[in-house]
């Protein structure tokens, strides 16, 4: 079974710049959550989807990034404009639905690292 | 608030030698708690969770994780490290009382192994 798959692997752009991140949950798995890792301090949350419906989208920083997740599979996390705080490591998780949806393991992806210049 | 801290950036331990890499974490309740680990330019490898019953979990490569709510600790240990156990461990938690499906990850500890 293919895991959680994130593309492109590294994004560098100029601040300013858009940037369009993708990710593809494993086949199945209705909940899909973006997390970024900054500065290698700790992994942060930034919002869960329940097909295409965004359950909690708490974590966002602010109006520029926008996720999106037409038709329920992959997903995508826009950064329009970029600036050089957005710098970091996104990484994608998904799991499959369950009884107790707050027990399931999430699983993540390889992480897009993307360095705003 | 919520919070997971791992207190040491880095572990040291030789190979063969039994690993122990700390956390604590500050939910109120009981928690359900998990450990990640990521090898250089992979992604987030699942390790273990605890969620209710015994405090001593087993997981993935031959590690464990003992619950102690006393000292709302959880930490990762291995009884004979190997040098392939050198990666970045992230102990995380989820509060199913306000939290439901974020998951809150400490800033992660280094292990280096030595042969």
């Amino acid at each position: 079974e293919a895991g959680v798959t994130q593309f492109p692997s590294h994004s560098v752009i100029e601040k300013g710049q858009t940037v369009t991140l993708r990710c593809d949950p494993i086949s199945g798995h209705d909940n899909l959550y973006w997390y970024r890792r900054v500065m290698g301090k700790e992994i942060k949350f930034l919002l869960h989807f329940v097909k295409e419906s965004k359950q909690d989208e708490s974590g966002m920083p602010n109006n520029r990034f926008l996720a999106e997740r037409t038709g329920g599979t992959y997903s995508t996390l826009k950064v329009q404009p970029a600036e050089l705080e957005d710098s970091g490591v996104y990484f994608c998780a998904s799991s499959q639905d369950g009884a107790r949806q707050d027990q399931e393991t999430q699983y993540f992806g390889p992480g897009t690292r993307l360095l705003v210049l | 608030a919520q919070s997971v801290a791992q207190p040491e950036d880095q572990v040291n331990v030789a190979e063969g030698n039994p690993l122990t890499v700390k956390c604590t974490y500050s939910v109120s309740g009981n928690p359900y708690l998990f450990w990640y680990v990521q090898y250089p330019n992979r992604g987030l490898q699942f390790l273990l969770k605890y969620i209710t019953g015994d405090n001593l979990v087993k997981g993935s490569y031959g590690f464990e994780a003992e619950f102690n709510k006393s000292q709302t600790s959880f930490h990762l240990k291995k009884p004979s490290a190997l040098v392939s156990d050198s990666a970045l461990y992230f102990c995380a938690v989820r509060d199913p009382h306000t939290g439901g499906f974020k998951t809150i990850f400490g800033a992660g500890t280094r292990l280096f192994v030595k042969a």
